[in-house]
């Protein structure tokens, strides 16, 4: 069963442009995170979703980044205007049911979003 | 803050050799621990999970016991196949630190022989 999928597979844009990644969840789940790999290095935590709310951001998720569930369904990661060092996989996760952590919720996660900023 | 510090790669093995893939945490609360597996070209894959001291998480051979006292949770697997080459992060959710993201170490790369 796929947990949730992403598009687009893959984006290049040029530097300054705004990009939309979109994460839609095969079901109605409530928590819902982003995070991204730069090649090469760890997966970080940027932001976490509940209830059509953040819940949680980091040091990451500046005023570039915004996120949304516009239509009750797709979960989207927005950044305003790219730069160089947002070239990155990018991934959407959702929990079974409450925050990961709680009884060891898992995290299931999307294929991701290669994000090339030229 | 919490981390997760994990071996350097890449791991390089043989078919049939036995694995340990250290991973060691800081948590300020009570972590669940996991182990996420990806493979070449796909995201992250749930392998095995324990959320508390002396859990032994357990999957298609791979297994990782959570030690409180020594704060790790190393990944090992008694005969590694071709297949199982890929990337392995370790990974822990500190809820009781306030932090609803999971915080994951660099990544190990196994690659295995035949």
């Amino acid at each position: 069963e796929p947990e949730v999928t992403q598009t687009p597979s893959h984006q290049v844009t040029q530097m300054g442009q705004e990009v939309i990644l979109r994460c839609v969840p095969i079901s109605n789940h409530l928590y819902f995170y982003w995070y991204r790999q730069i090649l090469g290095q760890k997966v970080e935590f940027l932001v976490s979703f509940y209830n059509n709310e953040i819940s949680e951001k980091s040091e990451i998720f500046d005023d570039q980044f915004s996120v949304e569930r516009p239509d009750g369904s797709n979960f989207t990661l927005k950044i305003r205007s790219t730069k160089l060092e947002d070239s990155a996989m990018y991934f959407c996760a959702r929990t079974q049911g409450g925050l990961a952590g709680l009884g060891g919720n898992e995290q299931f996660f999307g294929p991701g979003t290669r994000l090339t900023v030229l | 803050g919490n981390s997760v510090t994990q071996m350097e790669g890449p791991v390089t093995l043989s078919e049939e050799a036995f694995l340990t893939i250290n991973c060691t945490y800081t948590a300020t609360g009570y972590p669940s621990l996991f182990w996420y597996v990806q493979y070449p070209g796909e995201g992250l894959q749930l392998l095995l999970k324990a959320t508390k001291a002396d859990d032994k998480g357990s999957n298609k051979g791979f297994e990782a016991t959570y030690r409180k006292e020594t704060t790790s949770f190393h990944l090992e697997k008694g005969s590694v196949q071709v297949s199982d080459s890929a990337v392995y992060f370790c990974a822990l959710s500190d809820l009781g630190g306030g932090a609803d993201g999971l915080t994951f170490g660099k990544g190990t790369h196994l690659i295995i022989q035949p």
